[in-house]
């Protein structure tokens, strides 16, 4: 079982120009979750999807869609990216939405916006 | 303003040294997790803590949640270089959603 996996790795984009993250896990879990961690705020939810077929806001959703394309797939894009948005962003993923919420984590993509 | 405050943001120790590491809230936590995430990895889940008071333990490492699942704290038994890292607490609340400190950073020396 590979986990959560997340493509790409790395990336440098230009001010105004769109990428699109992609995450996808093998556990069969319901839950996703987009994060995003700077230097000394840990991590922040950008967005998340409680079972397939929804997606909600997090605490940082300005800048960013999703989608949950399957039960395995939940992709980050961003339409116009500005400098801000330089970050790592992690994908998660756990069993069921429930008050244990248990998350298994991607290796990261880190992103740079020139 | 963090939810969740850690401390020390960083700590430098000796292999063999012991030490605690703290996660502090105002307010009421229905879980609270341990994760720690090695420099370019995801983070990795530890434990999980759901009951006031409770104490669990991973060989070297002590978890404790707070009578009134409020705060945490995580202590290390003689230190390894392998315990080197960036620990994370993470709170869960009434709508399931982690709130995630901003990490404690250790580096033990050899």
């Amino acid at each position: 079982n590979a986990g959560v996996t997340q493509t790409p790795k790395f990336q440098v984009l230009k001010t105004g120009q769109s990428m699109t993250l992609q995450c996808a896990q093998d556990m069969n879990h319901n839950s996703m979750y987009w994060y995003r961690q700077d230097p000394g705020m840990g991590l922040r939810l950008i967005y998340y999807s409680a079972s397939e077929g929804t997606t909600d806001k997090g605490e940082v959703p300005n800048g960013y869609n999703v989608s949950r394309l399957n039960k395995r797939e939940f992709s980050l894009r961003l339409e116009s990216a500005a400098p801000s948005q330089t970050s790592v962003y992690f994908c998660a993923s756990s069993e069921r939405w429930t008050e244990y919420n248990e998350q298994f984590f991607g290796p990261g993509t880190r992103l740079t916006v020139l | 303003t963090q939810l969740l405050e850690q401390s020390p943001q960083f700590l430098s120790i000796q292999e063999g040294e012991n030490l605690t590491v703290y996660c502090n809230s105002s307010s009421v936590f229905s879980s609270l997790q341990w994760y720690r995430q090695e420099p370019g990895e995801g983070p990795v889940l530890l434990v999980t803590v759901v009951t006031g008071g409770e104490v669990k333990k991973l060989k070297r490492l002590t978890f404790q949640f707070g009578d009134a699942r409020k705060d945490s704290s995580l202590h290390i038994t003689a230190a390894q270089p392998g315990d080197t890292g960036l620990y994370l607490c993470a709170g869960a609340r009434s709508s399931y959603k982690l709130i995630f400190g901003s990490g404690t950073r250790l580096l033990v020396r050899p």
